[in-house]
């Protein structure tokens, strides 16, 4: 299984909108309305965002918001924040009964 | 509260089982229909889904490591625990556990981290 894509890095200053996409197949991203999204900060663990391609856990800022559309799976952040900046990824289940990630983005804020 | 801890040796030698347990406290994995899991991380690389086991012993596995991996439950101790045969440098990684809602992507709590390193 091939590890999904993301853009290696996305930037923005504070207050406005990004949005990170991730790419699959038909048999992952595109087959399935199983995608969630992860924040991770240097040295700490993943933490959930969204799961389920557009549900928020409880305690995530309503800033966070996913969608899909084909193959493509998308986060977007609003009204960005110093805090946000992190590495972000997606994560798919896929027709192997499997779950496969995206390689990763580094969202600056500038 | 939920929380999930890894425990085993940060030092494999080449060749060699590397060994990790997820102790997990505030849930029950033998009456909780929950996915235990794990997730690697390479240092400075991306995360990679090892696989994973449900409460009633079934398991999934990432296909890249399906020949050298074994993921057991202990319901005694509620522990799950993690076996990779064989190992390389390239193994050498952050293993993460983490708890999944069956039916969902909803992968909500996770271990701290430990970093595990082959070398000899």
């Amino acid at each position: 299984q091939s590890a999904l894509t993301q853009p290696a890095s996305v930037s923005g200053s504070p207050g406005q909108s990004i949005t990170i996409s991730c790419t699959g197949t038909s048999s992952d991203v595109g087959g399935y309305n199983y995608v969630s999204w992860y924040q991770q900060h240097p040295g700490k663990a993943p933490k959930l965002m969204i799961y389920d391609v557009s549900n928020r856990p409880s305690g995530v800022s309503d800033r966070f918001s996913g969608s899909k559309s084909g193959n493509t799976a998308s986060l977007t952040i609003s009204g960005l924040q110093a805090e946000d900046e992190a590495e972000y990824y997606c994560n798919s289940y896929t027709s192997g009964t499997t779950w496969v990630f995206g390689g990763g983005t580094k969202l600056t804020v500038l | 509260q939920l929380q999930l801890q890894e425990s085993g040796p940060g030092l494999v030698k080449p060749s060699e089982t590397l060994s990790l347990t997820c102790t997990v406290s505030g849930d029950s994995i033998s009456s909780s229909s929950h996915y235990w899991g794990w997730i690697r991380q390479p240092p400075g690389k991306g995360l990679d889904w090892i696989g994973n086991i449900y409460y009633d012993g079934s398991t999934h596995y990432n296909p890249s490591l399906k020949s050298r991996v074994t993921i057991s439950v202990d319901t005694s101790k509620n522990h799950f625990s993690l076996k990779l045969t064989a190992v390389t440098a390239a193994d050498t990684a952050v293993y993460y556990c983490a708890r999944r809602r069956p039916g969902s992507s909803c992968r909500d709590s996770w271990g701290q981290g430990m970093l595990v390193t082959v070398s000899s």
